[in-house]
């Protein structure tokens, strides 16, 4: 059974600084991984999807990495901002149509 | 609209009674996907549809729950009886179709309550 694990479970950071939150997954055998942003109150917004066949994704200060065989993602944010506090979703696609999420980072960068 | 909607965006319902959650998917998407987020806990997938149909309705936790598509659009959830622990987060999301390659976009979800 595929479970995916986030750690830490929070943060909280000056801002500036640069940071990585951390997935984990048991099973490698997965198509893709998506990383995700909510806010209090509102939905999810899709940050970066990484198929299986590709190592990193990229979208401005936001890079994702994927590591399959050792099940693991990292989601590195540089030059935090206060903007970007909020909790950080991983999920993995085993090949289904549905996602396996993790249970999240709750990010606060401090101004 | 531009994204996915859902009404309400809070309930607040007492033990025993029923309750419908409404997902408005992106316009053209023909997959619709409903989860539930309970409060320090991750997303659990519930049911998808592929146009009006669903497939999949085994992550329902009970026989209290359903879920019907019309038009290949609107979607509603129903909860029969709601319990307690019924409480959570409701998130629907659409994609194109359903697909290991389709990127899943969220609505902003309805908060349920029950007392």
């Amino acid at each position: 059974k595929q479970e995916v694990t986030q750690i830490p479970a929070a943060l909280s950071v000056p801002e500036g600084e640069n940071l990585v939150l951390n997935c984990s997954f048991t099973d490698s055998a997965i198509y893709n991984l998506q990383w995700f942003r909510q806010d209090p109150g509102k939905g999810l917004t899709s940050l970066l999807l990484i198929q299986s066949s590709q190592r990193e994704q990229t979208s401005g200060r936001l890079n994702a990495s994927l590591d399959k065989s050792s099940g693991r993602s990292t989601l590195y944010i540089a030059a935090s901002q206060p903007g970007d506090s909020a909790t950080y979703l991983c999920a993995v696609n085993t090949g289904t149509y549905k996602y396996i999420f993790g249970t999240g980072t709750r990010l606060k960068v401090l101004a | 609209g531009a994204g996915v909607s859902q009404s309400p965006s809070n309930k607040v319902t007492e033990k025993g009674k029923d309750v419908e959650l409404r997902c408005d998917p992106i316009s053209g998407h023909t997959a619709l996907y409903w989860y539930r987020q309970r409060l320090g806990q991750g997303l659990e997938f519930l049911i998808y549809f592929q146009g009006n149909s669903a497939p999949d309705k085994s992550g329902l936790p009970s026989d209290r729950f359903s879920a019907e598509r019309t038009g290949e659009s609107v979607s509603t959830l129903t909860i029969q009886r709601t319990q307690q622990e019924d409480s959570a987060v409701y998130l629907c999301a659409s994609s194109l179709k359903a697909g290991v390659s389709n990127e899943q976009f969220f609505g902003p979800g309805t908060r349920l309550t029950v007392l």
